[in-house]
């Protein structure tokens, strides 16, 4: 696609319930990203996927949440048990080469609202 | 603890005239970013420094970088209306993957 989208765009959902955040790169692009944003805050991040391996997964805040590429290509971000801690926007991002110094190219962001 | 810290980290700026936002960090790194961040949108990348005293310039906006002294500036020459956004700096701490970003400034351009 012309960029990277994410869906949905905006999810409530109460304490306690699962939810899974949908991440779609820019095609070929090797390299996805995971990021959690507070209001006000930069992103931080949660975790990278090289294709289809997952090197790194330090930043994830619990193992309430889990992430996944099983093709290489789209991503989901699965948050278990939800809690309102958990409310913040979450940006998938993707980059063209394998991780190295290559610009990271962000998608919309999905705005997660727990009640 | 890594630290990022922009500043300031909210800028009224006055259309003509001339502004720095300052970005230092405490870690070891010689790769670093520069984004913008309309209201409500994503992030855009405005510049990549991948060495010790790299400059970039596009437009009004100049970026450099000066990893002994862990210290990145972005220079605003002449101010318009269309730089009001947020801008983030971000640090690379994890070998071209793992970005550390700042809290942002918030610009805003006044005539």
């Amino acid at each position: 696609g012309a960029g990277v989208s994410q869906s949905p765009r905006y999810k409530v959902t109460k304490r306690g319930q699962d939810v899974t955040l949908r991440c779609d790169p820019i095609s070929s692009h090797a390299t996805l990203y995971w990021y959690q944003q507070a209001l006000g805050q930069g992103p931080e991040f949660l975790t990278y996927f090289n294709y289809e391996a997952q090197p790194d997964k330090s930043g994830l805040p619990s193992d309430r949440f889990s992430a996944e590429r099983p093709e290489g290509s789209i991503s989901t971000l699965t948050i278990q048990r939800t809690e309102q801690r958990d409310s913040a926007m979450y940006r998938c991002a993707s980059s063209l080469g394998l991780a190295g110094a290559t610009t990271q190219y962000f998608g919309p962001g999905t705005r997660l609202l727990v009640l | 603890e890594l630290k990022v810290e922009q500043n300031p980290l909210f800028l009224s700026m006055q259309e003509g005239k001339n502004y720095t936002i300052y970005c230092n960090y405490s870690t070891t790194s010689d790769r670093l970013y520069w984004y913008r961040q309309d209201p409500g949108k994503s992030l855009e990348s405005l510049f990549v420094l991948l060495s010790n005293g790299a400059v970039k310039q596009e437009g009004r906006l100049m970026a450099s970088l000066d990893t002994k002294a862990r210290l990145s500036t972005l220079h605003i020459t002449a101010a318009v209306h269309d730089l009001s956004a947020t801008y983030f700096c971000a640090v690379d701490i994890g070998g071209g993957y793992k970005l550390s970003f700042g809290a942002g400034t918030t610009v805003t351009v006044r005539a």
